[in-house]
């Protein structure tokens, strides 16, 4: 399969803390998204960093990318109750297909 | 508009029914997607339009049936599914093909029940 694992499978912090989120994939790819989903809807796109980035920021998120291990992080800061949902990273391989890939998914708890 | 919206919200039917699940977005976008998602499970593909045609069917049962009839809908025609179908069905919409390193916009889903 296109996809690793994404870990921890589930984290709980305190509000204001910050929450940080590990994705793994297999294949080189072309991109990489994060997506958050709240309880049993929608997703909603955060974040997409390209094969060629390092590092990118929106507001209170930080997303790294390190394609030599096939390795991405979201760092959500200063961490809100809004902010407990499910995340998920989704890869475009280069080869194949043109298609999203979802990891496994890491679901958050902010407790207040 | 930057909605993808789905009807209905939740289905329940049997497994002799035949229904749709309805998606429309006025994005503009030229691809349109379906997933799958089981409780507590990564959303799963199952077919993806380019231009309303069939670009990538990831060898779904033939129970499901995709159709286009133009580039703002998307309909998903069920017939005699099975209990272990019933998940959570969620369309999804871009401006291009992934590779042109664009985002996915998510309707709100279909939440399915075969019984």
């Amino acid at each position: 399969s296109q996809q690793g694992e994404e870990d921890p499978q589930a984290l709980s912090i305190q509000e204001g803390e910050n929450a940080t989120m590990n994705c793994s994939y297999k294949t080189s790819i072309n991109n990489l998204q994060w997506y958050r989903q709240n309880s049993g809807r929608g997703l909603v796109h955060l974040i997409l960093i390209r094969s060629n980035e390092r590092e990118k920021h929106s507001g209170r998120l930080r997303v790294t990318l390190d394609t030599s291990k096939k390795s991405s992080s979201l760092l959500i800061t200063a961490s809100r109750a809004a902010d407990t949902a499910s995340y998920f990273c989704a890869t475009d391989a280069i080869q194949g297909a043109q298609k999203l890939v979802f990891g496994q998914g890491t679901r958050l708890t902010i407790n207040p | 508009d930057t909605e993808v919206t789905q009807t209905p919200k939740h289905l329940v039917m049997g497994m002799t029914n035949k229904k749709s699940l309805k998606c429309e977005q006025h994005m503009g976008h030229r691809a349109m997607y379906w997933y799958k998602q089981k409780a507590k499970k990564p959303p799963e593909l199952m077919f993806v339009y380019s231009y309303e045609k069939l670009s990538i069917n990831e060898s779904v049962p033939s129970r499901f049936s995709p159709e286009c009839p133009n580039s703002s809908l998307l309909n998903l025609h069920l017939h005699a599914l099975q209990p272990e179908d019933s998940a959570l069905y969620l369309c999804a919409s871009s401006q291009g093909l992934i590779r042109g390193n664009t985002e996915a916009f998510f309707g709100q889903g279909t939440r399915l029940t075969v019984v």
